[in-house]
């Protein structure tokens, strides 16, 4: 089993429609986020939580909102779709706490392929 | 503000040639270095990483060395295999920040 899931995989929905993307871990880790996929921009973080009551906007929040439910879980919302928000958006988690410092890898769930008519 | 900048792709090789893919950045201070790969269908995996100037990251056959003189981090690997098809990223690391370049997409070819 995966250690970062998300669901779900796969969504098309219509302008207007409000969606939610889930991720949950098995590995622990304190910090989560999540990025949003596009052809040649590599990945731009949308949001980040360093733990349940720490969430903080990345460079491109608008339009987007999180919950941090629990430790291992982290879900991003998107109250009115619009096109341009199609895209594959990835979870992350690190881990600041192993070895008193931030090693910088990310480890990432499998995508959620989010496609908006 | 930070950024990197890698070359554009596709690259395509056939199988056993050499491999380079480029990649600079702009940052303050010493921030950490990544490759990251994907996979088809597949989320981003770490590659290798270099945490300090003239550190060498190495696996699987690639390697990248940390060059401050040169702000730079190439891929490198000697001998391309079919399975080494994917888009690789390029990273820095500052703090909890993580900066991506835009993904380079290699082409293997038997």
């Amino acid at each position: 089993d995966a250690d970062v899931t998300q669901t779900p995989r796969n969504r098309i929905t219509k302008t207007g429609k409000r969606i939610m993307l889930e991720c949950s871990q098995t590995k622990g880790h304190d910090r989560m986020y999540w990025y949003r996929q596009d052809p040649g921009l590599g990945l731009r973080l949308i949001y980040y939580s360093f733990d349940v009551k720490d969430i903080n906007k990345g460079e491109i929040s608008d339009g987007y909102s999180v919950s941090r439910q629990a430790q291992a879980k982290f879900s991003l919302s998107l109250e009115s779709a619009i096109p341009n928000q199609t895209a594959l958006y990835f979870c992350a988690t690190s881990d600041q706490r192993r070895e008193g410092r931030n090693t910088g890898e990310l480890f990432f769930g499998e995508g959620s392929r989010l496609t908006v008519l | 503000g930070d950024s990197v900048t890698q070359m554009e792709g596709p690259v395509t090789l056939s199988e056993e040639a050499f491999l380079t893919i480029n990649c600079t950045y702009t940052a303050t201070g010493y921030p950490s270095l990544f490759w990251y790969v994907q996979y088809p269908g597949e989320g981003l995996q770490l590659l290798l990483k270099a945490t300090k100037a003239d550190d060498k990251g190495s696996n699987k056959g690639f390697e990248a060395t940390y060059r401050k003189e040169t702000t730079s981090f190439h891929l490198e690997k000697g001998s391309v295999q079919v399975s080494d098809s994917a888009v690789y990223f390029c990273a820095l690391s500052r703090g909890f920040k993580t900066i991506f370049g835009a993904g380079t997409r290699l082409f293997v070819k038997a």
